[in-house]
């Protein structure tokens, strides 16, 4: 099965500083790999996503990188708000209809 | 659209008790749904796949008879808690494809608590 790992598990910025995820995962075969963001008690929220046929995808302030060969996918925050301050996680999966799996998650405070 | 609900959203039940989650999804037919439990301050773990018409896939590990899903319909999939003790106290959250080709929707999650 797949294996996602997540890096670090805590961080904290300061307000308008970047902030950087890292995952790796083990399956080669996966081919989705979105990011969420989850708040206290509340649903996981997708924040952006990358396929595999793709190195970059921006959205405003997230930008996510992949490199296919090392299995490796990173967030990026930049211009940090207090708003951004939530677990983030990224997960992996198939084709179309597969389950994530997700990883251990980082716990972002970007501190005013 | 693409919006999924979710069941009780909080419930505490006691040990040895049954307690069931629904998960519906209100404007998409969702042939596949998802399963997930969440512990404090700790990542989504996939619990099983749930399968309109047919069994579920359990993870390794997920005691199939102690977590009960049925798939009746494809805008309904229910996680039944049986025998319900302490330690599985957590946040149980469903998730299900909302028609495009790779978004997912989650639902808003159950808060159970086992006394």
């Amino acid at each position: 099965g797949e294996n996602v790992e997540q890096h670090p598990s805590t961080l904290s910025v300061q307000e308008g500083d970047s902030a950087v995820i890292k995952c790796t995962y083990s399956d080669s075969a996966s081919n989705y790999f979105p990011w969420y963001k989850q708040e206290l008690g509340k649903r996981p929220q997708l924040i952006i996503d990358i396929r595999s046929n793709v190195g970059e995808k921006k959205d405003q302030r997230i930008a996510v990188t992949l490199n296919k060969t090392a299995k490796h996918f990173s967030l990026h925050i930049t211009e940090t708000q207090p708003e951004d301050s939530a677990v983030y996680f990224c997960a992996a999966s198939r084709r179309t209809g597969n389950q994530f799996y997700f990883g251990t998650g980082t716990s972002l405070t970007v501190i005013p | 659209g693409a919006v999924v609900s979710q069941h009780p959203s909080r419930v505490i039940c006691k040990s040895g008790t049954s307690v069931k989650i629904e998960c519906r999804s209100l404007d998409f037919q969702a042939t596949t749904m998802f399963w997930y439990r969440q512990f404090p301050k700790q990542s989504l773990m996939l619990m099983a796949t749930s399968n309109e018409g047919s069994k579920a896939t359990y993870e390794q590990g997920v005691e199939k008879d102690k977590f009960l899903i049925n798939h009746a319909s494809l805008t309904l999939s229910t996680l039944t808690v049986t025998s319900a003790h302490p330690e599985d106290s957590s946040f149980y959250i469903c998730s299900a494809r909302n028609g495009s080709n790779y978004g997912y929707t989650f639902g808003s999650g159950t808060r159970l608590t086992v006394v």
